[in-house]
């Protein structure tokens, strides 16, 4: 069965630092991999996504992704943090039975202090 | 454009009540979905749907209901409210199954009393 795992629950960053966001993922198959964002009382927006092209994923607002299948993981980063990058973070796989279906990580609450 | 639409955006519901949580999209997308998420959870499949007239039970089904006569709309239906459907719910539609990012309402936000 497909799954991800989000390290942290909570992360804390001050404002300009880099960012890293972790997510493991389990799979039987090549997965499509996504990062969504959910700003406070606000719907879910894709970051970037990977679907077996380049393992490098760039995204919107400056975030990138690796995919590393030794490792069983898909991390997201950013350079430098801004105060807007605060916010739920969730890593999430496609479910293998060709209807579309999401399985979300438990999220992680990116602070940014400034 | 107006994508996903989800309306009400806040409720409160006594326990046994019934509300039906109206989604709508205007992408012509044939894969809808509703989801709920709770604190430290992340999202949960409730419904989903692959095209008009056919729907599907996800992984939390219990004590909801869907329909999907159309297109653009894909209701949720809440029966007999209970504390433990305090929530909030997210309505998303896809134009494939695969590869291919969901686009995601605003969100409702219900609270069972």
């Amino acid at each position: 069965a497909q799954s991800v795992t989000q390290l942290d629950s909570h992360v804390s960053v001050s404002e300009g630092t880099p960012v890293l966001l972790r997510c493991n993922y389990s799979s039987s198959y090549s997965p499509s991999l996504f990062w969504y964002v959910q700003h406070p009382n606000k719907g879910l927006q894709l970051l970037l996504k990977y679907t077996s092209a380049a393992t490098l994923v760039k995204g919107i607002n400056g975030f990138e992704a690796e995919f590393k299948k030794s490792e069983t993981s898909f991390h997201l980063t950013k350079p430098s943090a801004h105060m807007s990058d605060a916010a739920e973070y969730f890593c999430v796989v496609s479910d293998l039975s060709n209807t579309g279906k999401l399985i979300f990580g438990q999220g992680t609450t990116l602070q940014v202090k400034p | 454009n107006a994508g996903v639409t989800q309306t009400p955006k806040f409720r409160i519901l006594k326990i046994g009540q019934s509300m039906t949580l109206q989604c709508t999209q205007d992408m012509n997308h044939n894969y809808m979905y509703w989801y709920r998420q709770d604190p430290g959870m992340g999202l949960k499949l409730i419904y989903y749907s692959v095209g008009a007239g056919i729907t599907d039970k996800g992984e939390v089904p219990n004590g909801y209901n869907v329909s999907r006569s159309t297109t653009e709309d894909f209701p949720l239906r809440l029966e007999l409210a209970a504390p433990s459907q305090t929530s909030v719910y997210f309505c998303a539609s896809s134009y494939r199954a695969e590869n291919t990012e969901a686009f995601f309402g605003q969100g409702t936000r219900l609270t069972v009393v």
